[in-house]
């Protein structure tokens, strides 16, 4: 089975600090992507990388940057951080382009 | 640009019954796939069903099947004897079959909360 895993389930920060979050899969998948979740919005993408070190923006990149050093780990930084970043984040992965998406168990960020 | 619309925020289905949540999108390609998507309480997201848009069949996984009526834009999920643990968001979702920008061709739906009465 495919398995991802997010760094934190819950996350608590204040307004100003630098926030990394952290995914990690375990099936050498090629694709790796950070969404936010909100209410009534459904998920939109921040950001993807369709291979180490490659990167491209998604529908709301602003606020956010990412790192890919290594295959089986994207991370989702929050260079400093706002109250309107206060969501749920969701961290997914596909094995090749535009194959199904495995999601991790997310992260609740709350920025005080 | 493509969306998808789910116009049920929130379901209830008394256990044993069926529930059928629906999901339109809007596209003017002729190829790419669906999806449902379910996230129970506990968050992580898991991939219900996934229909292509040439097959005329439509797809079905154990208890959970879909209407998919491709002139009308529509892909409904329909859940049969319906479960306690069936309680979930359930998110449509649609995927171009290509696309330059690989990231961007998987649009989700806002999501039905559905809840499942003992």
């Amino acid at each position: 089975d495919v398995k991802v895993t997010q760094s934190s389930r819950y996350l608590v920060k204040r307004t100003g600090e630098k926030v990394f979050l952290e995914c990690v899969q375990d099936m050498d998948h090629e694709n790796m992507f950070w969404y936010r979740q909100d209410p009534g919005l459904g998920l939109r993408l921040i950001y993807f990388s369709y291979d180490v070190k490659m990167k491209e923006k998604g529908d709301i990149p602003e606020g956010y940057s990412v790192s890919r050093e290594k295959k089986e780990r994207f991370s989702l930084i929050l260079e400093s951080a706002s109250t309107n970043q206060t969501s749920m984040y969701l961290c997914a992965s596909s094995l090749r382009t535009g194959q199904t998406q495995y999601f991790g168990p997310g992260t609740r960020l709350l920025v005080l | 640009a493509q969306t998808v619309t789910q116009s049920q925020p929130e379901m209830s289905v008394q256990e044993a019954e069926t529930v059928t949540l629906s999901c339109t999108y809007d596209t003017s390609e002729s190829d790419y796939y669906l999806f449902w998507y379910k996230q129970p309480p506990s968050r992580q997201m898991i991939l219900v069903i996934r229909q292509e848009a040439y097959k005329q069949q439509n797809a079905t996984e154990n208890r959970f099947s879909v209407n998919f009526q491709k002139a009308a834009k529509s892909f409904s999920l329909k859940i049969s004897d319906s479960q306690l643990g069936d309680a979930a968001m359930y998110f449509c979702a649609y995927r171009r079959k290509e696309g330059d920008n690989y990231g961007q061709n998987f649009v989700f739906g806002p999501g039905t909360r559905l809840s499942v009465l003992p």
